[in-house]
């Protein structure tokens, strides 16, 4: 692994089914970040964690819940899908959460039927 | 409230040089990032900028004005490859990112 990985790359769910969406880093970065993205609109923030053991809500979290019970990998679930959720998803990360680069994994496509 | 605008879209030629505006309202502000995405791939970081001032890096420059909210994009020599969609994004008092949505710039020959 290199970087930022995520899983699946693309998904279609059926409304009412729980989905986690993977999310892995190996930069041993403290800060991780759960976006959505939909045409037309900026990168939204969904849910994020400055530090391992530790979550916060971001912009548009409802519907979502997040855990970070170590420092490589932060899931995203959807407890129970709706349409409104089809989007991309992107997880990112950063050394620190204080104005640093952060990296972009490449993607998860979800399409929620 | 907290606000970033840019262009929607910009067209440009290549070889030519183009300039990408980015207006920012955020509730403190601890700097401001530029993102390049290209259609169906994740972006990636550009630039930083924290105090008054323009950067260069390469072909792609960056500029901040505190004071007037403002910041730009400035790509010289363009290539076909640079096109893209370019994401203007300011940090708030804690350090989360607001982002705009994106100017996508579409380079002709």
């Amino acid at each position: 692994i290199a970087g930022i990985t995520q899983a699946p790359t693309s998904q279609i769910l059926a409304a009412g089914r729980r989905m986690t969406l993977r999310c892995t880093q190996d930069m041993r970065h403290n800060a991780m970040y759960w976006y959505r993205q939909d045409l037309g609109l900026g990168l939204r923030l969904i849910h994020y964690s400055n530090t391992a053991g530790t979550t916060g809500k971001g912009e548009v979290p409802d519907g979502y819940s997040v855990s970070r019970a170590n420092t490589d990998d932060f899931p995203l679930t959807l407890a129970s899908a709706v349409p409104s959720q089809t989007s991309v998803y992107f997880c990112a990360s950063s050394d620190n959460p204080e104005g640093t680069e952060a990296f972009f994994g490449q993607g998860t496509r979800l399409t929620v039927v | 409230g907290q606000n970033i605008d840019q262009p929607t879209e910009m067209t440009a030629t290549e070889g030519a040089i183009v300039q990408i505006n980015c207006t920012y309202q955020t509730s403190g502000f601890n700097g401001l990032f530029w993102y390049q995405q290209h259609a169906g791939e994740a972006p990636t970081f550009l630039s930083y900028n924290v105090l008054d001032g323009l950067e260069e890096k390469g072909r792609f420059s960056s500029f901040l004005s505190r004071s007037k909210g403002y910041s730009y994009l400035l790509l010289k020599e363009l290539q076909m490859k640079d096109s893209a969609s370019y994401l203007c994004a300011g940090t708030d008092s804690n350090y989360q990112l607001i982002w705009g949505a994106g100017t996508k710039l579409i380079i002709k020959p």
